[in-house]
């Protein structure tokens, strides 16, 4: 049963600051991570992947990824009440095209 | 691009009613995702097709749900006879395939079965 992990939250940060989201997986042979966030009531829309180990940086988003510890990160740099959201972090394996997804991180960002 | 294409958007029916659920993927892509959504349970895959053949339906729940894709365009997901249990949203994604695995969702069918 592959698995992907992650802390339910809410994880609470002030504007301005660096909200750190986490992701851990349980299948060595995934080879492709996905971040989304889903607002409430909205659908899941992608903020960006990651192939390779090592940080990858969009704006103010990095994600980092580290296969060796099987753990994924997003970090949100500046961050701004509009990025209150749930966090979703998906992992695809070597079953073709599926994604596992995370049961996802609330995080609150306070004015 | 109009993106993913649901419908409806929001469905209240009976317990024992069927229900239809209908998408629209992007133009283009080859795979099709049925997932269902509930704060308990989370995000849940329910099938997926490739090349309008199906893939893996393991998570269908049980026998009263059916998929079908009878083309590129067009995916409908079936709960026949519905119970209250099948209360959540459900969102069909689809991604380009072909080792291109970003999946693009729809807006969702908001499903309450009373």
């Amino acid at each position: 049963q592959k698995e992907v992990e992650q802390n339910s939250g809410p994880l609470s940060v002030p504007e301005g600051a660096i909200a750190s989201l986490n992701c851990t997986y349980s299948d060595r042979g995934s080879q492709s991570f996905f971040w989304y966030r889903q607002y409430s009531g909205k659908s899941p829309e992608l903020i960006m992947f990651i192939y390779s180990n090592g940080d990858k940086e969009d704006g103010r988003f990095t994600a980092q990824l580290n296969k060796a510890s099987q753990y994924v990160s997003l970090l949100i740099r500046d961050s701004q009440p509009s990025d209150s959201a749930t966090y979703l972090c998906a992992v695809n394996g070597d079953a073709g095209n599926m994604l596992t997804f995370g049961g996802g991180t609330r995080l609150m960002v306070k004015p | 691009d109009a993106g993913v294409i649901q419908s409806p958007r929001h469905e209240v029916t009976e317990m024992g009613q069927e229900v239809t659920l209908r998408c629209k993927p992007i133009s283009g892509h080859n795979s099709l995702f049925w997932y269902r959504q509930t704060m308990m349970r989370g995000l849940e895959l329910l099938i997926y097709f490739n090349n309008n053949v199906p893939i893996d339906d393991s998570g269908m729940p049980e026998d009263r749900f059916s998929a079908k894709m009878p083309n590129a365009s067009f995916s409908t997901l079936k709960i026949q006879p519905s119970e209250p249990r099948d209360s959540a949203v459900y969102f069909c994604a689809s991604s380009l395939g072909y080792g291109q695995e970003t999946q693009y969702f729809g807006p969702g069918t908001r499903l309450l079965v009373l």
